[in-house]
């Protein structure tokens, strides 16, 4: 099946520091990755839809110059957390929708853990 | 807009016992509908889907039927296990947007 993996699963940052995450699919290609953000016991919130080859389309309420997406191929889009404080700290989850595909479901990464201090 | 709601949890139940999650929507068009699972600290797992009304997706036991006339997709098992307990997620996927929505989550709980 359709795998899509996160790169680093858990990352502890200073606060004031960036932060990357990765998101990849590893077999299958990819021309649309969704980026969410999910709170403890929480649902999880769509930040932003990213498009390869194209700007992302960010959610209201989410700042696109905090939270900078690049999906540079159809394999590959990231999640940069520019100058992160405390109040970003959460679980970040991608996912990614295979070329051509409309109608089928999303396939999810496992998430990356990140705490700033 | 588009919305789904989903029973409240937490549910906590024995081992074996029977198992409904409600789930309900409200869309535009014909929307797919669809289960998830997260188990703790894990990203989510597809459980099930449904792409047209009457469609019933099943997998691992659970089932859930889509059903347009009353915009329901309750999710059902009839003998839950402990490997069983985690948060499942009810969605809807509107093919107009690509966009998917959520519910809050159901966190289950199985006890030996």
């Amino acid at each position: 099946g359709a795998v899509v993996s996160q790169h680093p699963s858990r990352v502890i940052c200073k606060s004031g520091t960036s932060v990357k995450i990765e998101c990849r699919s590893l077999d299958f290609q990819a021309t649309t990755m969704f980026w969410y953000r999910q709170f403890p016991k929480q649902s999880l919130m769509l930040m932003a839809t990213s498009n390869e080859g194209s700007k992302a389309t960010y959610e209201q309420g989410v700042e696109k110059d905090k939270f900078l997406i690049n999906h540079a191929s159809l394999t590959l889009s990231t999640l940069t957390v520019t100058s992160a404080h405390p109040e970003d700290s959460s679980f970040y989850i991608c996912s990614a929708r295979e070329a051509g595909t409309v109608y089928n479901e999303q396939f999810f990464g496992p998430g990356t853990r990140l705490t700033v201090l | 807009g588009n919305s789904v709601t989903q029973m409240e949890g937490p549910v906590t139940l024995s081992e074996e016992a029977f198992l409904t999650i409600n789930c309900t929507y409200t869309a535009t068009g014909y929307p797919s509908l669809f289960w998830y699972v997260q188990y703790p600290g894990e990203g989510l797992q597809l459980l099930l889907k449904a792409t047209k009304a009457d469609d019933k997706g099943s997998n691992k036991g659970f089932e859930a039927t889509y059903r347009k006339e009353t915009t329901s997709f309750h999710l059902e098992k009839g003998s839950v296990q402990v490997s069983d307990s985690a948060v499942y997620f009810c969605a809807l996927l509107n093919t107009n947007a690509g966009k998917s929505t959520f519910g809050d989550g159901t966190t289950l709980t199985v006890k030996p």
